[in-house]
């Protein structure tokens, strides 16, 4: 597998908090890409992330990258109950493919 | 935003049969992917399809499957035979350029 066992985890958080997810990754990438699968659903991409960038954000979403320690991580502030849902990063196999090679995602439980 | 959609999204099935799982991928995107999820797995790549051939498939990609999308019409994956192991949610895919996949909400498929 490509991907640390750190990756599979589940947390639980009351709305409001902020909460950060981590995953590292064994194969070399140009892109890591954070995914949000709400129940029943397909994935929706979230944040895209080159390797010649360390930081992106969009809205309430961070998201970080370090190629020197193949890891990479997504922040949310002030969580609201929707986004209760699993989170999977992804990596572009082996840099420049189309293919995703997802991690095993985290599932994130925030309660009102 | 661009929607990906799946028909059906629930197919049962007898082992031995075969399938088609029809996919409407987003109308100007010009790269196609299936992956492949098993209840409470990671999501797995199965193939990815441009400009009417096979770009890269996985060793889950076996001999019974086949993708085409005829004359711009559905992206399908096609099993002949199914097998029991081939129970799984099928997800759909597209994209304009690498990177930044749509996905749609899946077919769950039941193999008896």
């Amino acid at each position: 597998s490509q991907w640390g066992e750190e990756n599979l985890q589940a947390l639980s958080i009351q709305e409001g908090e902020d909460v950060t997810m981590n995953c590292s990754y064994k194969t070399y990438t140009t892109v890591v890409q954070w995914y949000r699968q709400k129940s029943g659903k397909g994935p929706a991409q979230l944040i895209l992330i080159r390797s010649n960038e360390r930081e992106k954000r969009s809205g309430r979403l961070r998201a970080t990258l370090d190629t020197s320690s193949q890891s990479s991580s997504l922040s949310i502030t002030g969580t609201l109950a929707t986004d209760t849902a699993v989170y999977f990063c992804a990596t572009d196999y082996q840099g420049g493919s189309a293919k995703l090679i997802f991690g095993e995602g985290t599932k994130l439980t925030v309660s009102s | 935003g661009p929607k990906v959609l799946q028909i059906p999204s629930h197919q049962i099935i007898d082992m031995g049969q075969m399938v088609t799982l029809n996919c409407d991928p987003v109308s100007n995107h010009l790269y196609f992917y299936w992956y492949k999820q098993i209840l409470g797995q990671q999501m797995e790549f199965l193939v990815n399809f441009y400009n009417g051939k096979v770009m890269e498939k996985s060793k889950l990609f076996k001999d019974q499957f086949s993708v085409e999308r005829p004359d711009g019409s559905y992206f399908t994956l096609k099993i002949q035979p199914t097998a029991l192991e081939d129970s799984a949610v099928y997800f759909c895919a597209s994209s304009l350029r690498l990177g930044g996949q749509y996905f749609g909400p899946g077919t769950r498929l039941t193999v008896l």
